[in-house]
C-alpha cells in the first residue's frame, strides 16, 4: 500500500539551511504538498509540487523532486527560530479525497 | 477568504459518550476530507465528502461517521467513544479531488 518515510528529527543552527526529506511510495501522485503544524495548531500549507516538475522554489522554500526515486525533499534557506515546527510531507491517495502522510520531521532551530 | 473553521475546538467526553464535530469549508470548497491525529499512528484519514455523499472512507470502525449538508458544511459523529479516540481532529477542505486541501485548527478531543 501507500507509505510515506520521513526522518524525525533535525536539528539546525539559525541562518543555515534546513533540508528535510521524505519518501513515498505511490508513483501516480499528481501532488506532492509539504505542510506545516506549530504547537497546539492545525495544519498549514507550504508548498506544493506537480508531480512533473523537478523543482520549485518559493521565497525562502526550495522543493526537489526525484520521481525515479520517489524522493521528496524541502529546502528552508535562512532558517529563523519561528521556522521550528513539525513539517509534514504528504502525497493524494488515487482514489482521491485522501493525503497520505508522513510522520513528520520536528525541526528545532536553535540561536 | 476565510479559512476553514472548526467548533468546538476543545471537548473532554467520557467513555461511551458520543461527540459530534463541525467544519465549515472555505467558501466555494465542496470536498470536506476528515483525519485523525495522535502520538501513536499519526496523521489518518477518516473520510471525505463531495455533494452531500461519501466518496472515500479510511479504515475506521462504524463508530465514526459523517455527514455533509447542501451548503457544504460537514459534521463527523464519534459513538460510544473509547479512551483510544482521544486525538486532535483535523478537517480539511478543498475545491475538489485532487485540488490542494487546506486545514481548519481541529478539534481537541479527550476521553476520560
Amino acid at each position: 500500500g501507500e507509505d510515506v518515510e520521513q526522518s524525525l528529527f533535525l536539528s539546525v543552527r539559525e541562518g543555515d539551511s534546513s533540508v528535510i526529506n521524505c519518501t513515498y511510495t505511490d508513483s501516480s501522485s499528481t501532488y506532492l504538498y509539504w505542510y506545516k503544524q506549530e504547537p497546539g495548531a492545525g495544519l498549514q500549507l507550504l508548498t506544493y509540487i506537480f508531480s512533473n516538475m523537478d523543482m520549485k522554489q518559493d521565497q525562502r522554500l526550495t522543493v526537489l523532486l526525484n520521481k525515479k526515486d520517489k524522493h521528496l525533499s524541502l529546502r528552508i534557506a535562512d532558517t529563523q527560530t519561528g521556522d521550528s515546527a513539525i513539517y509534514f510531507c504528504a502525497e493524494e491517495d488515487n482514489q482521491g479525497g485522501k493525503l497520505i502522510f508522513g510522520q513528520g520531521t520536528e525541526l528545532s532551530v536553535k540561536p | 477568504k476565510a479559512g476553514v473553521t472548526q467548533t468546538p475546538r476543545y471537548l473532554i467526553k467520557t467513555r461511551g459518550q458520543q461527540v459530534t464535530l463541525s467544519c465549515s469549508p472555505i467558501s466555494g470548497h465542496r470536498s470536506v476530507s476528515w483525519y485523525q491525529q495522535t502520538p501513536g499512528q499519526g496523521l489518518q484519514f477518516l473520510f471525505e465528502y463531495f455533494s452531500e455523499t461519501q466518496r472515500n472512507k479510511g479504515n475506521f470502525p462504524g463508530r465514526f461517521s459523517g455527514r455533509q449538508f447542501s451548503n457544504s458544511r460537514s459534521e463527523m459523529n464519534v459513538s460510544t467513544l473509547e479512551l483510544g479516540d482521544s486525538a486532535l481532529y483535523l478537517c480539511a477542505s478543498s475545491l475538489d479531488q485532487g485540488e490542494t486541501q487546506y486545514f481548519g485548527p481541529g478539534t481537541r478531543l479527550l476521553v476520560l
